[in-house]
C-alpha cells in the first residue's frame, strides 16, 4: 500500500520567516501530489495540485516543488493567515493523505 | 459556484450503519467524481472513497468491506453508508468534489463544512 509521510509534524515560526514542509511517498507518484491547508474548526482547502500548480486565489508566496517521491511546500515569507495545519495527498492511486504538519506561531 | 452540505444523524449505535447525504448546489453532479473523507477528532484526514454518476466507485481498501457510495442525480445528492460501525468510526465526515485540474492534477475542491458523527451507545 502507498504510504505518505510528512516532516516535521509541527514547527514554530514567525511572520516573515521562510518555511519548508516535506512530504514523501512510499512509491513514485510522479507529480500527482496535492497540498491542503486546514484551520481549526474548518474544512481543508486545496492550495496546490500537480505538485506545483497554485489553486485559484492562493498567493504566490506559497510554492510547491518535487516529483517522484519527494515533495516540498515552501512559504517564502510566512503571513499571519498561514498558521494552520497542512496535509499532502497523493492522487495517483486512491487519495491517501499524509499525517499533517502544524505550523504554529513562535 | 459549487457548494456542498453534509447531513445525517450525529449519533449512531455501535454495530449499526452510518448513513450520510451530501447535497450539491451550483452545478450538476453528473460532471465530476464525488468523494468522502473523514477526520477523527484531533487527528488527520482519511480518504474514504469516491463515486461517479455512472455508478463507478473506488474505496479505501481499509474500509472497502463496509463502505457503499451512491448518487441520486435527480436530487443532486450523493451518499455514504458505512456498516458495522465502532467507536473508531467517530469522526467529522466531509464530502468534496474530486476535480480534474489543468494543466495536470486531481484535487478535492470544494469541501463541505463537515458533520460530526459519534458512535456510542
Amino acid at each position: 500500500d502507498l504510504q505518505m509521510t510528512q516532516s516535521p509534524s509541527s514547527l514554530s515560526a514567525s511572520v516573515g520567516d521562510r518555511v519548508t514542509i516535506t512530504c514523501r511517498a512510499s512509491q513514485n507518484i510522479h507529480i500527482y501530489l496535492n497540498w491542503y491547508q486546514q484551520k481549526p474548526g474548518k474544512a481543508p482547502k486545496l492550495l496546490i495540485f500537480g505538485a506545483s500548480s497554485l489553486q485559484s486565489g492562493v498567493p504566490s508566496t506559497i510554492i510547491g516543488t518535487g516529483s517522484g517521491t519527494d515533495f516540498n511546500l515552501t512559504f517564502t515569507s510566512l503571513e499571519p493567515e498561514d498558521f494552520a495545519t497542512y496535509y499532502c495527498q497523493e492522487s495517483s492511486t486512491t487519495g491517501t493523505f499524509g499525517p499533517g504538519t502544524k505550523v504554529e506561531m513562535k | 459556484q459549487v457548494q456542498l452540505q453534509e447531513s445525517g444523524p450525529g449519533l449512531v449505535r455501535p454495530s449499526g450503519t452510518l448513513s450520510l447525504t451530501c447535497t450539491v448546489s451550483g452545478g450538476p453532479i453528473s460532471s465530476d467524481y464525488w468523494s468522502w473523507i473523514r477526520q477523527p477528532p484531533g487527528k488527520g484526514l482519511e480518504w474514504i472513497g469516491y463515486v461517479f454518476y455512472t455508478g463507478s466507485t473506488n474505496y479505501n481498501p481499509a474500509l472497502k468491506s463496509r463502505v457503499t457510495m451512491s448518487m441520486d442525480m435527480s436530487k443532486n445528492q450523493f451518499f455514504l453508508q458505512l456498516t458495522s460501525v465502532t467507536a473508531a468510526d467517530t469522526a467529522i465526515y466531509y464530502c468534496a468534489r474530486r476535480l480534474r485540474l489543468r494543466p495536470i492534477g486531481i484535487g478535492l475542491d470544494p469541501w463541505g463544512q463537515g458533520t460530526l458523527v459519534i458512535v456510542s451507545s
